[in-house]
């Protein structure tokens, strides 16, 4: 699968869009991008995903470049609630296993 | 119950005992994750479950590490001899199956374990 890179943190005004980059220049085409994110002392959850096409949901939007080397994820009100680690992760289709890479991700501070 | 559930929420044991964390996954669901997460750190994956079968025990990190599933439901991570670098969050995640829906983890709250 392929490696991905992000910003070690963040911080962002509640109430404003967070914009959390993610860079996957090594992805291929059956390769789908993956975003999760862990509050402080919970199991991750699940966000969104999408291989070319921009994703919106209740969550956030997920923005992928049309070379898809890179993507973001929007979260368009962002709550302190919010406050979470946000991982960006690679996955093939045809991965025998379903398991996620996860790397450091990025820590999202939103401030009031 | 509607979720991941995860037993003992909090352990503590003494090094060289053993101990078991239990997962019960979302029923029906096939596939079952075990990660560990040590202080400050990612996520490290243990191994993978496929109904009872373990096809992927890449992540243990060693023969002390042991994990088992029955019935195609609840699964048992066994640490034996116990060290103090085991000292970790364990977390345990279901999916429907190994491609569900949008490679959808579902995880439970995790056994924090602290050796002593």
């Amino acid at each position: 699968d392929a490696k991905t890179t992000q910003p070690t943190s963040m911080d962002c005004a509640e109430g404003r869009a967070a914009n959390l980059p993610c860079n996957h220049s090594t992805i291929s085409g059956n390769e789908y991008v993956y975003w999760y994110r862990q509050i402080h002392s919970q199991g991750p959850q699940y966000i969104i995903h999408g291989l070319k096409n921009n994703e919106t949901n209740e969550m956030a939007s997920l923005i992928i470049t049309e070379d898809r080397k890179s993507s973001t994820l929007i979260l368009p009100h962002a709550t302190l609630r919010d406050t979470a680690v946000y991982y960006c992760i690679v996955r093939g289709i045809s991965s025998n296993t379903g398991k996620l890479i996860f790397g450091q991700g990025t820590t999202l501070q939103v401030k009031p | 119950g509607a979720g991941v559930s995860q037993s003992p929420s909090n352990k503590v044991t003494e090094k060289g005992k053993d101990v078991e964390l239990r997962c019960d996954p979302i029923s029906g669901h096939t596939a079952l994750y075990w990660y560990r997460q040590s202080l400050g750190q990612g996520l490290e994956f243990l191994i993978y479950f496929q109904g009872n079968s373990a096809p992927d025990k890449s992540g243990l990190p060693s023969d002390r590490f042991s994990a088992e599933r029955t019935g195609g439901s609840v699964s048992t991570l066994t640490i034996q001899r116990t060290q103090q670098e085991d000292s970790a969050v364990y977390l345990c995640a279901s999916s429907l199956t190994r491609e569900s829906r949008g490679g959808e983890l579902f995880f439970g709250e995790g056994s924090r374990l602290t050796v002593l």
